[in-house]
């Protein structure tokens, strides 16, 4: 069966200190791969999703960066975190274009 | 763009209850349709979707949802809610309007508690 890991679960910076979240999925190959941003009482906001390896499209303008240097690896990056990055950050996978499977997510904390 | 409204942002229900969430999107076009949860704690987990055929979609735990094209919402629903439902519910849309569905739209969420 698949599964999809994310680490750190929760992760405290400070203000313009650099940013690396992971995401790794298992069981599956050549998914199809998402990050999010959950906000208390907005949902969750597609930040990134990627096709393939080195393939990434951006969905929102903002100071994080995404990259996928193995199938099934997915990074967040940021290289000076900004206030209001904190937040809830969710990475997902999918088979082509059916249903998305979510990992346990990351609570960033921006000081 | 795709949006999706959640109009419910908190909902308090007692045991036995019956529970009905709204959820409305904007496309007009062909969608896939989902609700997840999130229970307390834990990461957000698919409750049921519909890609096609029966409007009436079963799901898990005894949720179902309806899709009613003509008004574009996709409600959920629960006959007899327990306390172990209290959780954030979200309603999500893709849709085919740029030629692909990964673009994944949610609602905004309804906190549901359940008091026993």
């Amino acid at each position: 069966s698949q599964t999809i890991h994310q680490w750190p679960a929760t992760l405290v910076q400070p203000v313009g200190s650099p940013l690396s979240l992971e995401c790794t999925v298992e069981g599956t190959s050549n998914p199809n791969l998402y990050w999010y941003r959950q906000a208390a009482g907005r949902g969750l906001q597609l930040l990134f999703y990627s096709v393939g390896i080195g393939q990434i499209s951006s969905e929102v303008p903002q100071n994080l960066s995404a990259s996928r240097p193995q199938d099934r690896q997915f990074i967040l990056s940021s290289k000076k975190l900004l206030l209001s990055d904190s937040g809830f950050y969710l990475c997902a996978w999918s088979v082509f274009e059916d249903t998305q499977y979510f990992g346990p997510g990351t609570r960033l904390t921006v000081l | 763009a795709q949006s999706v409204s959640q109009h419910n942002h908190h909902v308090i229900l007692s045991e036995a209850a019956s529970l009905e969430l709204g959820c409305n999107y904007s496309y007009g076009g062909t969608v896939n349709l989902f609700w997840y949860v999130q229970y307390p704690g834990q990461h957000l987990q698919l409750l049921l979707k519909y890609f096609s055929g029966d409007p009436l979609v079963k799901g898990i735990k005894g949720f179902e949802a309806e899709f009613i094209k003509s008004k574009f919402s996709f409600n959920l629903r629960k006959p007899s809610v327990q306390w172990s439902d209290t959780a954030e519910y979200f309603c999500a849309v893709n849709d085919f309007s740029s030629g692909s569905a990964r673009q994944l739209t949610f609602g905004s969420g309804t906190q549901l508690t359940v008091l026993p």
